[in-house]
């Protein structure tokens, strides 16, 4: 079956660093996509990874390691702002997008 | 770029009625169109996924009948939720993708139906 698994809610403080991971089993990978939610709104794309390794994008940056099924989500200087929830969602061999219920990140002043 | 529309924002509609919700790619011409449905605080769950000019592929134990996904042209589909109910109330989110090597999907703002 497919399968993701990230942590329900995390809570970190303005300003900190936080790492979000998340675990996955897929029917074949093509890749995989973070996405931030806020509440009440549709996702946004943040980063999109298929090849092993770190992307950077600014105070965001993405990790995958294909071999273990893992990937996190980098959050640097929080802002209150980044308060929101965080989706992990890997691309199957159908290019169809599997996703979690995502993390919900707390930023605390 | 890759800017897509949904109208409308938010609906309410008595339980019976049906309602139509568009979602329009801008800036770009959409090969797929896919339709998300959300409760609160539950993840996205894929509806359907359609392709300009042919008929859309629904997800298991979604039902084409009472969700009529019409993908006319390639920047806009319609989703009809027709003879809605109670428990029809949810947040329906539209994607589409260019069709690009990794198929990002570019996500409208969401339509909140409420039934009553």
């Amino acid at each position: 079956g497919q399968n993701i698994d990230q942590p329900t809610e995390m809570t970190a403080t303005e300003g900190a660093i936080v790492q979000i991971n998340c675990t996955y089993q897929t029917s074949g990978f093509n890749g995989l996509f973070w996405y931030q939610q806020h509440a009440g709104e549709a996702p946004t794309f943040l980063s999109y990874n298929v090849l092993d390794g770190l992307e950077e994008k600014g105070r965001f940056s993405s990790f995958l390691s294909r071999s273990k099924g893992y990937s996190y989500l980098l959050l640097k200087e929080l802002q209150m702002k980044d308060s929101a929830s965080y989706l992990c969602a890997p691309l199957d061999s159908n290019y169809q997008l599997i996703w979690g219920a995502g993390t919900k990140l707390i930023i605390k002043p | 770029g890759a800017v897509v529309s949904q109208h409308p924002s938010w609906v309410i509609c008595k339980s019976g009625t049906s309602v139509k919700i568009e979602c329009r790619s801008l800036d770009f011409q959409a090969t797929t169109m896919f339709w998300y449905r959300q409760f609160p605080k539950q993840s996205l769950m894929l509806m359907a996924t359609s392709n300009e000019g042919s008929k859309a592929t629904y997800e298991q134990g979604v039902e084409k009948d009472k969700f009529l996904i019409n993908h006319a042209s390639l920047t806009l589909s319609t989703l009809t939720v027709t003879s809605a109910h109670p428990e029809d109330s949810s947040f329906y989110i539209c994607s589409a993708s260019p069709g690009t090597d990794h198929n990002e999907q570019f996500f409208g703002p969401g339509t909140r139906l409420t039934v009553l």
